[in-house]
């Protein structure tokens, strides 16, 4: 069945330094990728999405590429703040075309952003 | 209301009671999903929905778990006899489709059974 594998936490980095949260992903067919993210305290919500090979989503500085020769969805931003502390969760949506509707979720990647 | 709501927020079940989380989805999505999320794992699909008709609940532990939606709105998951391996942050979401393009989810009830 389909699976995501994210890197493991936490990442402890100081503000402005360079993100990379690593996600690669098995799966049938032509998923879409997402990437959530969890607050403390909060519920997930959905950063960015891409939907077929090459897309880059992008949201709040944040991007992701769909890398299909890769199997990859890597999570990037260029300078991170102290609010950007949160768990980030690589997801996908069944493209095997058999019309499965449910998410498959990573584990999630804490990420601390030191002042 | 502007987000999926959930409630109670908090439940704490003593060992072999039934216990019934509600889900107030997005007003007019047409999809809604459960997912159970143990401490430090990402969420775990439960069961889905379309409308009031539960299209797939291939993700339900055991007969212990039953999930409605009999108007196609509000959704409740009930869980029978409760073991302390329930315990975990039950998620609900919704999506103006078949979810696919992204699921909107709720702040969770987080179960505790004791």
């Amino acid at each position: 069945g389909d699976s995501v594998t994210q890197m493991e936490g936490p990442v402890t980095l100081s503000e402005e330094a360079f993100l990379t949260i690593n996600c690669t992903y098995t799966a049938t067919g032509y998923p879409s990728l997402f990437w959530y993210v969890q607050y403390p305290g909060e519920g997930l919500q959905l950063l960015l999405k891409a939907t077929k090979a090459d897309d880059k989503g992008s949201n709040k500085g944040f991007e992701a590429t769909y890398r299909k020769e890769t199997t990859s969805f890597h999570l990037e931003k260029g300078s991170v703040q102290v609010s950007d502390s949160a768990v980030y969760f690589c997801a996908l949506s069944d493209g095997s075309g058999t019309g499965r509707r449910a998410l498959t979720f990573g584990s999630g990647t804490r990420l601390q952003v030191q002042p | 209301g502007a987000g999926v709501s959930q409630s109670p927020r908090y439940k704490v079940a003593k060992r072999g009671q039934d216990v019934a989380l509600r889900c107030d989805p997005i007003s007019g999505h047409v999809s809604l999903f459960w997912y159970q999320q143990a401490l430090g794992q990402g969420p775990e699909f439960l069961t889905y929905f379309q409308n009031e008709a539960q299209l797939d609940k291939s993700g339900l532990p055991s007969d212990r778990f039953f999930a409605e939606r009999p108007e196609g709105s509000v959704s409740t998951l009930k869980i029978q006899r409760t073991q302390q391996e329930d315990s975990a942050v039950y998620l609900c979401a919704s999506s103006p489709r078949g979810g696919q393009g992204g699921q909107f989810f709720g702040p969770g009830t987080r179960l505790t059974v004791l």
